[in-house]
């Protein structure tokens, strides 16, 4: 089946610190590759995405790049502030029978700190 | 505020009792999603409409879990005699068929069962 491993939290950074959230997947097919955040108190929200391989998706000053080779998508951010402090979830979707029913993996808490 | 409304945001029952959640989705999207958070977890996917049409359940959706959407626009889930392993974060999202995997997520409605 399809799955997806993210490494567990929490991981507490100072900031201006650089982040790495290691993501890697399992899939029968060709995902679509995604990362959602969740700040305190608010839905899910996209925060980038990666459709094919070698693709790299950014946002905010995060990127991740879609390594078909390793089957992973890694989020990294080269300098984190407080206002990051959230919960990251990596995702795929296969798209495949229509719809967007996107695996999750368990979320990586993320504490930024003065 | 035209995000994805969900209500009720917290839940409190006693085992056995019937629970409806209603999601509103944002007005344009045609696609509507049911998803399940425990703690510790990811979303786990439930259910998705498109239009009023109901095209697909997946295995965690037991037969005490109804959703419904009558006019393609707002969506209820309805759980009937709750069970403790029934306490967690249900997620509502909505996308456009076009969508490779954005979805908007609601808040969530957390349902507690004792």
């Amino acid at each position: 089946g399809n799955s997806v491993t993210q490494m567990e939290g929490p991981v507490t950074l100072s900031e201006e610190a650089f982040l790495t959230i290691n993501c890697t997947y399992t899939a029968t097919g060709y995902p679509s590759l995604f990362w959602y955040v969740q700040y305190p108190g608010e839905g899910l929200q996209l925060l980038l995405k990666a459709t094919k391989a070698d693709d790299k998706g950014s946002n905010k000053g995060f990127e991740a790049t879609y390594r078909k080779e390793t089957t992973s998508f890694h989020l990294e951010k080269g300098s984190v502030q407080v206002s990051d402090s959230a919960v990251y979830f990596c995702a795929l979707n296969l798209l495949t029978g229509g719809g967007n029913k996107l695996t999750f993996g368990t979320g990586t808490q993320l504490k930024v700190e003065l | 505020d035209t995000g994805v409304s969900q209500d009720p945001r917290h839940k409190i029952t006693k085992r056995g009792q019937n629970v409806t959640f209603r999601c509103d989705p944002i007005s344009e999207h045609n696609r509507l999603y049911w998803y399940r958070q425990t703690l510790g977890q990811g979303p786990e996917f439930l259910t998705y409409f498109q239009n009023e049409a109901q095209l697909e359940k997946s295995r965690l959706l037991s037969d005490r879990f109804s959703a419904e959407r009558p006019k393609g626009s707002f969506s209820t889930l309805e759980i009937q005699r709750t069970e403790q392993g029934d306490s967690a974060m249900y997620l509502c999202a909505s996308s456009l068929a076009t969508s490779t995997g954005e979805l908007f997520f609601g808040e969530g409605s957390r349902l507690t069962v004792l």
